[in-house]
């Protein structure tokens, strides 16, 4: 059974960092990309970031780009978002979740519980 | 960015209903388009990918059809359980991109 298992989350003031980290298990970690999308509160998703079965390459969606960082350790079979410079509009539930395939823009197929970011003064 | 937009917004129907949603991409995406659902305090669950491919497990009452520009989600006999959002997501062209999603409500 695939499951994955986020933390990190928790409140941060604006431009302030946070570290958010997924524990995969269940399939083989290294052969699949792997994704974050959040969900604002009581809104809709949006993708948010994606890296590659390697790690060699990662996208990122434009209202992060230069402040977020994806990256994996395939031999701890863990993802990790550094979010650096956070806004208020980045106070979302943040999904890690699994991709179809390998490459780094792969839908996502399955999601962990979500973690909670919330910026705020 | 492809805009993906999704219709309705949000919908009552009766167990037993058949019901429609419909999503329109801003251009052709062939059918890199996948459907999901989410429930209340869940995260979303993938239903049919590659715009008519029924993800294992799931059951036959889910169906898509599409290609290009225009894909359909259809619930062929509304059930208790169904009673949720659905989102559908185009992974055709960076950055992947959702629809603004469809509440399914009791009526």
């Amino acid at each position: 059974e695939v499951q994955l298992v986020e933390s990190g989350g928790g409140v941060v003031r604006p431009g302030g960092s946070l570290t958010l980290s997924c524990v995969a298990s269940g399939f083989t970690f290294e052969d699949y990309a792997m994704s974050w999308v959040r969900q604002l509160p009581g809104k809709g998703l949006e993708w948010v970031t994606g890296i590659k079965w390697n790690g060699g390459d990662a996208g990122y969606v434009d209202s992060v780009k230069g402040r977020f960082s994806i990256s994996r350790d395939n031999t701890k079979n863990s993802l990790s978002l550094q979010m650096n410079s956070l806004r208020a509009e980045d106070t979302a539930l943040y999904y890690c979740a699994r991709g179809q395939s390998g490459g780094w823009s792969s839908a996502p197929e399955y999601w962990g519980q979500g973690t909670l970011v919330t910026v705020s003064s | 960015d492809i805009q993906m937009t999704q219709s309705p917004s949000s919908l009552s129907a009766s167990v037993g209903d058949r019901v429609t949603i419909t999503c329109r991409a801003s251009q052709g995406i062939r059918n890199d388009l996948n459907w999901y659902l989410q429930k209340p305090g869940k995260a979303p669950k993938r239903l049919i990918y590659a715009a008519s491919s029924l993800q294992s497990g799931v059951p036959s009452r889910f169906s898509g059809s599409g290609s290009g520009t225009e894909f359909t989600f259809t619930i062929s006999s509304l059930q208790p359980e169904d009673f949720a959002t659905y989102y559908c997501l185009q992974y055709n062209t960076f950055p992947l991109t959702f629809g603004g999603g469809t509440k399914v409500e009791i009526k």
